[in-house]
């Protein structure tokens, strides 16, 4: 069976400051892992994805993430919040040979000026 | 020139009614979505279409319909429906199914039943 576990339904930074925002997962196979991100009232975007190239994934406006089989993890960083940053975080994984995504229950990331 | 388009953005009903939820892309992408949001953010899928045809039917009453009359549109209807219906409806598209292709989501479809 496959899940994702994002561990803080909320994170709150102050601007310009560094982003962690961590995910767990769970699939039978060498799964590949997405993070969406979702603006209020908007649909999702894709920020970044993992599929099984490089470990270090880089995504849209500075994010990037770490794919750690060891840790079962995909935590998402980013060095330095804006404020445009403030939304919802999905993490999703889909599983080998799969044709769906399973969202994780997401993360409210605040920025404070 | 919107990739992803739904209509209506927003909808309220009785419950008991039908209605009907509409979604075009101009991406020219084979594989089409439609998901379901709750009211604690969590997202779930519900059907996938490609080229027309029914890939994936998640554990949905039957009182959710989905059509697509070609690749470029994939419409939801809803019989019958129920205050747990409630939810802001996403569709997507990917150039074709599987993992590795981004999927592209509409602005969503807010439906309450009251």
């Amino acid at each position: 069976a496959q899940s994702v576990t994002q561990l803080d339904s909320h994170v709150s930074v102050s601007e310009g400051t560094p982003v962690l925002l961590r995910c767990n997962y769970s699939s039978s196979y060498s799964p590949s892992l997405f993070w969406y991100v979702q603006h209020p009232n908007k649909g999702l975007q894709l920020l970044l994805k993992y599929t099984s190239a490089a470990t270090l994934v880089k995504g849209i406006n500075g994010f990037e993430a770490e794919f750690k089989k060891s840790e079962t993890s995909f935590h998402l960083t980013k060095p330095s919040a804006h404020m445009s940053d403030a939304a919802e975080y999905f993490c999703v994984v889909s599983p080998t040979g799969a044709n769906n995504l399973f969202f994780g229950t997401g993360t409210r990331l605040t920025v404070i000026p | 020139d919107t990739a992803v388009s739904q209509t209506p953005k927003y909808l309220v009903t009785q419950m008991g009614n039908d209605k009907s939820i509409k979604c075009e892309q101009n991406l020219g992408h084979d594989t089409m979505y439609w998901y379901k949001q709750d009211s604690k953010k969590f997202l779930k899928i519900m059907f996938s279409y490609n080229n027309k045809e029914l890939i994936i039917n998640e554990t949905v009453p039957n009182r959710f319909s989905p059509k697509s009359p070609d690749k470029a549109h994939l419409n939801l209807h809803i019989n019958s429906l129920e205050l747990g219906d409630s939810a802001v409806y996403f569709c997507a598209s990917s150039e074709t199914p599987g993992p590795y292709y981004e999927q592209y989501f509409g602005p969503g479809t807010r439906l309450t039943v009251t």
